[in-house]
Order: structure tokens, then sequence, then C-alpha cells
């Protein structure tokens, strides 16, 4: 079935430090994939998508391609901040009104 | 102007209990979804629905009753509460129908703690 690997957290890092968080993902198909971010004590939050092989998603400085080739959706940040400190998940959908999440990625920006 | 509603936020009962969470969504949305949350985070679907049809039941117990009234809300009822039941329970919606895709809007969760 479909799945979605993450790496594993805590992710440390300092301000203004580059961020990437490594995805991989299983589909038989042709999935969208997103990334999501959960603050403390909220829901998750929509950070970016992107819908076909090649696309780019970017939003708040954040950024993913969609690499069918290597299965990949990695998200970069070029220079974290303090407030960017949560957690984040990778996730896919194949339609079938279902997503499916990876196990989330802790991140702690010092400042 | 809160998009998806859960409520309660916290919900600390003791085993054997049922116990109910309400969730709401203002988006228009077609599509419902419960989610749990373990104490690693990690996010699994138990139940979809659309236009208040069940789409998804994902091996959830049968203790585990979902209820859709309307669109608009998507209700969980939980009998004979258990220790293992404890999690973060998230209410989500979508503008979902087959292979758009689209991105989940999430509540804040429900803190249901057994004892």
């Amino acid at each position: 079935g479909n799945s979605v690997t993450q790496m594993e957290g805590p992710v440390t890092l300092s301000e203004e430090a580059f961020l990437t968080i490594n995805c991989t993902y299983t589909a038989t198909g042709y999935p969208s994939l997103f990334w999501y971010v959960q603050y403390p004590g909220e829901g998750l939050q929509l950070l970016l998508k992107a819908t076909k092989a090649d696309d780019k998603g970017s939003n708040k400085g954040f950024e993913a391609t969609y690499r069918k080739e290597t299965t990949s959706f990695h998200l970069e940040k070029g220079s974290v901040q303090v407030s960017d400190s949560a957690v984040y998940f990778c996730a896919l959908s194949e339609g079938g009104f279902k997503t499916i999440f990876g196990a989330g990625t802790r991140l702690f920006v010092k400042a | 102007d809160t998009a998806v509603s859960q409520t309660p936020k916290y919900l600390v009962t003791q085993m054997g209990n049922d116990k109910s969470i309400k969730c709401e969504q203002n988006l228009g949305h077609d599509t419902m979804y419960w989610y749990k949350q373990d104490s690693k985070k990690f996010l699994k679907i138990m139940f979809s629905y659309n236009n208040k049809e069940l789409i998804i039941n994902e091996t959830v117990p049968n203790r585990f009753s979902p209820k859709s009234p309307d669109k608009a809300h998507l209700n969980l009822h939980i009998n004979s509460l258990e220790l293992g039941d404890s999690a973060v329970y998230f209410c989500a919606s979508s503008q979902e129908w087959t292979g758009n895709n689209s991105p989940l809007h999430f509540g804040n969760g429900t803190r249901l703690t057994v004892t």
C-alpha cells in the first residue's frame, strides 16, 4: 500500500541555518504530495503542496520539489527562524478520500 | 471565524465510560474526517465521510461510532473507553472529490485522557 517515510527528529538548528527534512513515498499511482506543519497545541496546517512530477511547492520561504524518479519530496528552507519550531509532516493523497501522513519531524530552532 | 471547530478541547474520563466529540466546519466542504494522533505524533485516519456518507472506516473498533447529521458536522461517539484510546483526535475537512486530492483543513484537536 501507499506509505510516507520522513527523517526522524528531532532536528535542532540555530537561527538562520539551512533546513532540509527528507521525505520519500511509495504510491501505486500519481499522488499529490503535501507538507503540513503543526505548532504546539494546534491542528495541522497546510504548508505547501505539489500535484505532479517536477512541480515545486513553496510558501513562507519553504520549498519542496516533487521528484518522481527518486519518489521524494524533501522540505527545504534557506534560513530558519525561532518561529519555525514545530512538527512537520509529509503526506500524500491519491484521491479516495484518504491522506496518508509520515511520522512527523520535530524541528527546534535556537536563537 | 474558526473554519473547523471541535469540542471539547480536553476530555478526561475513566475507563468504561462513553463520551462524544463534536466537530463542525464552516468552509462548505463536502468531506470530513477523523484522525487519531498518538503520543509519538503519528497520525492515522479513522473515518472519512463524503456528503454524510461513510467512505472510509480504517479498521476502527466498533466502540467508535461516527455520525454525520449534515455535511457541516461530523461527531465521534466512543463507547466503553479503554486506556489505549488516550490520544489527540483531530477532525478535518476538505473539498474532496474523486481524484482531486484536495488538502485537509484541521481543527485544533481534542486531547482525550482515559484513566
